[in-house]
């Protein structure tokens, strides 16, 4: 079976450009996370949806920051337009419903700001 | 918000047991204690996770303490691919619906020849 996919799995944009990020989280799950994670730090929650619902959005900068989980299958997450301070690893995980499951995580895109 | 400690770095002496802590004293009675660790430019990876009793698997030990406050991570015969940064997470259930997996700072392991 294959696990959450990510693409791109690197990408450079310079500021002020737009830049999308793409998630197919692993079948049947619900639940879909993004996440960012700077440099030597864990990694911070941006958005959680349950099946097409963004149920907590709280951390996500919506200046700059949508996404969106069209027919609750896969995720787009888009940063418009892009500062210095947006380089890091982005990543996607998934889960099913319930508190006794694991979430799944991606390879992650790390993007770079320049 | 992370509602976990734990040390930032650790050393093991290769094929010897490692032995993680985690601190989480203020968890509510149906949060699940999870373990994942991350490997230099991969994402997380799930290790394993427990509510009250201690749990085994292939990958590890979870040793959480009576009054839960408190959990180890045990990687029975560390190897050098063992070395990773450690994420003790309690998952949260938020008012919100579903299920919050909130990550701290971790533990990172460096596992030595």
């Amino acid at each position: 079976e294959a696990g959450v996919v990510q693409s791109p799995r690197y990408k450079i944009i310079e500021k002020k450009q737009p830049v999308a990020f793409w998630c197919n989280p692993i079948s049947g799950h619900n639940t879909l996370y993004w996440y960012r994670q700077n440099l030597g730090q864990g990694p911070e929650l941006l958005i959680r949806y349950e099946n097409e619902e963004a149920v907590d959005d709280s951390q996500l900068p919506k200046d700059r920051f949508s996404a969106e989980r069209l027919k609750g299958v896969d995720s787009t997450l888009k940063i418009q337009p892009a500062e210095l301070g947006d380089s890091a690893v982005y990543l996607c995980a998934s889960s099913s419903t319930g508190m006794n499951t694991e979430a799944f995580f991606g390879q992650g895109t790390r993007l770079t700001v320049v | 918000d992370a509602k976990t400690t734990q040390p930032p770095s650790m050393d093991c002496a290769e094929g010897r047991a490692a032995n993680l802590p985690c601190n989480h004293s203020t968890i509510s009675g149906n949060e699940y204690v999870y373990w994942y660790r991350q490997i230099h430019s991969q994402g997380p990876q799930y290790i394993i996770h427990g509510l009250k009793n201690n749990e085994t698997n292939e990958m590890a030990s979870l040793i959480i303490t009576e009054d839960r406050k408190s959990s180890t991570l045990i990687l029975p015969h560390a190897t050098l691919r063992d070395t990773a940064v450690y994420y003790c997470i309690v998952r949260v259930e938020p008012h919100t619906g579903g299920f919050k997996t909130i990550f701290g700072a971790g533990t990172r392991l460096f596992v030595k020849a």
